[in-house]
């Protein structure tokens, strides 16, 4: 089975502008969670997806947004970019909730 | 709120030592517990999950303990190798809640040839 992919790779983008990245999961997988990672705060939590709902969503800004559709595929959005945004962005699927999460890649997003 | 704590945060040992990374959470309310290895700028690697009932989970060289009354998981590898050179983090599923997974900052461990 193909693993989790994630596009695009780099990105390179200017304060107040958005962005959306993209995961495709394992096939057959229906949960999605997405994190972003930086080496000040490590990883963390953004939302997770099941079934195209937010099941749950960590402690960041409205301006972090991101859906789920019917494949099962996600996307995430960010508005109005930030320089503290630049960040490794990682998308994990699992079977269902609760299963071993099988991460991607990631995106590395660099704000200028 | 989950907090997850991993000592060390770095270690460096020669290659054939057997090795014990700890990780100590807050909340032992948990639904499972993962262990990952990161390598530089990639993605992680999923290594052992133990669910909330288990004890203990092995997979090759590594195995895995859980201890949730305690708030503590122990990954021991044996015979490391500097291919096991990563930075390894746990992490904990509360299943529920806001969080997702709670991660820790990770050990980073350099095997010497």
């Amino acid at each position: 089975k193909a693993g989790v992919t994630q596009t695009p790779r780099y990105l390179i983008k200017t304060r107040g502008q958005q962005v959306t990245l993209s995961c495709s999961p394992i096939s057959g997988h229906r949960s999605v969670s997405w994190y972003q990672q930086t080496p000040g705060q490590g990883l963390q939590f953004l939302f997770e997806y099941f079934s195209e709902t937010q099941r749950n969503k960590g402690n960041f800004p409205g301006r972090f947004s991101g859906r789920q559709f019917s494949n099962s595929r996600s996307e995430m959005n960010v508005s109005t970019l930030e320089l503290g945004d630049s960040a490794l962005y990682l998308c994990a699927s699992s079977a269902t909730r609760g299963e071993t999460q099988y991460f991607g890649p990631g995106t590395r997003l660099l704000v200028l | 709120k989950q907090e997850v704590t991993q000592i060390p945060a770095a270690l460096s040992v020669p290659e054939g030592e057997n090795l014990v990374l700890n990780c100590s959470f807050t909340d032992s309310a948990i639904y499972n517990l993962q262990w990952f290895r990161q390598d530089p700028g990639k993605g992680l690697t999923s290594l052992l999950l133990i669910q909330s009932s288990q004890r203990e989970q092995t997979s090759g060289r590594l195995n895995a303990s859980l201890d949730k009354s305690s708030g503590r998981s122990t990954l021991y590898i044996a015979a490391s190798q500097p291919g096991d050179s990563a930075t390894y983090l746990c992490a904990v599923y509360s299943g529920g809640g806001a969080d997702g997974l709670t991660f820790g900052k990770g050990t980073h461990l350099i095997i010497q040839p």
